[in-house]
């Protein structure tokens, strides 16, 4: 497509259940990133993809945080056991890889935990 | 890590006027780009500029590197340049992650 698309664009849960949110990047970028925004922490990294290699999760919170990449393509970010603090937007970024390191960003998913 | 300071935190004009939003990064930077918000929350690509002065009509950047700061300029604004402005910078030293300031909150006035 012409630009990163993400899905669901809203979804509200129940606190304790797990949610999935999709990101596809833009077609040919190989790298791929999640990061969230909130309230009190602003925009921060979670994970970031680049082709084969292994994922760079160093910014995921807690072990209930994961994310997988299938294909190279598209990316499904997994929340377990939500908290209320889990409350954000989940924005997701892909770039391609060459002479700069410009990322493009989703419209991202809005998260309520209830 | 590195740090991104953004001043001022908000910015109220009224339309036409001029603003300078300003970047701060305390290391060395692969990449530096200013970011729209807009009012559903997309993040716009407004610059790529690690380096250099880019202009794109109303809007144009400079990134000093070497002094480690980034200036956005806007002319003549206009009620839909209201928004978050961002500013985020990728380390030379370590992983790919961007890193954000807290944002400058711009709001034009009719």
């Amino acid at each position: 497509g012409a630009g990163v698309s993400q899905s669901p664009s809203n979804k509200v849960t129940e606190k304790g259940k797990d949610v999935e949110l999709r990101c596809d990047p833009i077609s040919g970028h190989t790298a791929l990133y999640w990061y969230r925004q909130s309230l009190g922490q602003g925009l921060e990294f979670l994970i970031y993809f680049q082709g084969n290699s292994a994922p760079d999760k160093s910014g995921l919170p807690s072990d209930r945080f994961s994310a997988e990449r299938t294909g190279g393509s598209v990316s499904t970010l997994t929340i377990q056991r939500t908290q209320q603090e889990d409350s954000a937007v989940y924005l997701c970024a892909s770039r391609s890889l060459g002479a700069t390191y410009e990322q493009y960003f989703g419209p991202g998913t809005r998260l309520t935990v209830t | 890590g590195i740090q991104v300071e953004q001043s001022p935190p908000d910015l109220i004009l009224q339309e036409g006027a001029n603003s300078t939003l300003r970047c701060n990064f305390s290391d060395s930077v692969n990449n530096l780009q200013w970011f729209h918000q807009n009012p559903w929350g997309q993040l716009i690509n407004l610059f790529y500029i690690p380096s250099g002065t880019k202009q794109n009509g109303r809007l144009s950047a400079t990134t000093v590197a070497t002094e480690r700061y980034s200036l956005l300029y806007i002319s003549s604004s206009q009620t839909t340049d209201s928004g978050v402005y961002f500013c985020a910078v990728l380390s030379n030293f370590g992983n790919e992650k961007l890193t954000f300031g807290t944002g400058t909150r711009l709001t034009i006035i009719p």
